[in-house]
Order: C-alpha cells, then sequence, then structure tokens
C-alpha cells in the first residue's frame, strides 16, 4: 500500500537554527498539506498544496516558515530561525484531488525538539 | 475552530463494541462528517466519512441523525489494537480539516 514518506522522523536542535522537514506523497496526489500538531492537541493546518501552488497559507507563520513544492511532487518546509515554541509534530498529507470525498492520507510525522 | 464535540475519554471492553458519540449541531448541508484515529506516535488515519446516510466499511459504521446534528462511531469489535485519539471532523467542500482536542479511547482487556 502506497504511503506518504517523511524525513527526518526526529529532529533535535537548538533555538535560532534552521530546520527543514522532507515530505514524499502519495505517487499521482495532487494535493499536499502540512500540519503542526502540538502535544496533547489536534492536528493544525499550516499550508495546503494544490500541485505546485499554495492554496491556502493563511495559518503559516510567514516570517520563519516557508513551505514549498517546486516540481508539484515532493515537498520541503523550513523553520528559520527555530523558537522554543516550535516544538511539536510536524505532519505531511496528501489527497488526490483536495475534493471534499478525498481521502487524506498521513505521514509519521517528524517531531522537532527545540532546545 | 472545530465544529464539533466529543467527550475527552472513554473506556471500552475488549471484544466488545465501542460507541463514540459526537455532536455538530451547527453542521451545514454541504459539509460532511469525518472520522480519523491517531495511535500513538503516528500520523492520523482515515476511518469513514458521512454526509446523511449511514455508512458502513472494514474498520467501522457511522450513523448519523436525521437532522445530521449528531453521530457516532461504531467500531463492532474491539481490540487492543484500537487504543488511538478519535478525531470526529466536520468539513465542506474546501476539505480543510480543522482537528479538536478528540476522544481519546482506551480499549482493556
Amino acid at each position: 500500500e502506497a504511503e506518504v514518506a517523511q524525513s527526518p522522523r526526529y529532529k533535535i536542535t537548538e533555538k535560532s537554527q534552521a530546520v527543514a522537514f522532507w515530505c514524499d506523497p502519495i505517487s499521482g496526489h495532487a494535493t499536499l498539506y502540512w500540519y503542526r500538531q502540538i502535544l496533547g492537541q489536534g492536528p493544525e493546518l499550516l499550508v495546503q498544496f494544490q500541485d505546485e501552488s499554495v492554496v491556502d497559507d493563511s495559518q503559516l507563520p510567514k516570517d520563519r516558515f516557508s513551505a514549498e513544492r517546486l516540481k508539484g511532487v515532493d515537498s520541503t518546509l523550513k523553520i528559520q530561525p527555530a523558537e522554543l515554541g516550535d516544538s511539536a509534530m510536524y505532519l505531511c498529507a496528501s489527497s488526490s484531488s483536495g475534493l471534499a470525498t478525498d481521502t487524506q492520507y498521513f505521514g509519521p510525522g517528524t517531531r522537532l525538539t527545540v532546545l | 475552530d472545530a465544529k464539533t464535540t466529543q467527550p475527552t475519554s472513554m473506556d471500552c471492553a475488549e471484544g466488545r463494541a465501542a460507541n463514540l458519540p459526537c455532536n455538530h449541531s451547527t453542521i451545514s448541508g454541504n459539509e460532511y462528517v469525518y472520522w480519523y484515529r491517531q495511535i500513538h506516535s503516528q500520523g492520523p488515519q482515515y476511518i469513514i466519512h458521512g454526509l446523511k446516510n449511514n455508512e458502513t466499511n472494514e474498520m467501522a459504521s457511522l450513523i448519523i441523525t436525521e437532522d445530521r446534528k449528531s453521530s457516532t462511531l461504531i467500531l463492532p469489535h474491539a481490540t487492543l489494537r484500537d487504543t488511538a485519539v478519535y478525531y470526529c471532523i466536520v468539513a465542506g467542500g474546501d476539505y480543510k480539516l480543522s482537528f479538536g482536542a478528540g476522544t481519546t479511547v482506551t480499549v482493556r482487556a
């Protein structure tokens, strides 16, 4: 069964450093999502791509976060500089077209710890 | 903001049916009810979704009330591997999933 791949699985960094997370969606899926999940809470959408275009980044802290999906396939989420409050699980998901009846498939996540 | 209300936690016995309630009194006509679950340290997993009619798949059944203001997810024969946080989500045409805190379900032997 096809899966969403994410790397690294775990990342420890110091505040003010730059970090980057990578996501490879299920082949053929046009829509890609990045979520942030703080411990004890549900995931929160950060950014949504349709192919290579950003559809929604209203919840992305743009002063320090950036996301790209240059060829409309895999995607990178970057934080620069990292802050203590960025410690969380970063989840990537994909769906075939982003329509209401499409299932979102989630990857295993990257757990970020900022010291 | 999450548009649903779920109990914080519930226990159920292994082998018995688990009935998970969800209130969504402000649901709109074009919004679906989705259920996802998240096993510890994993990404969320899709379970089932519905609009008006009851739905069943290999994982669970979804019962939606006639006025669509509430629903129940039924796990017919709970196993220890069903221990997870279960999220009830209402989403419309833009399919933006807004997760709340969910219900922590613990299946006990």
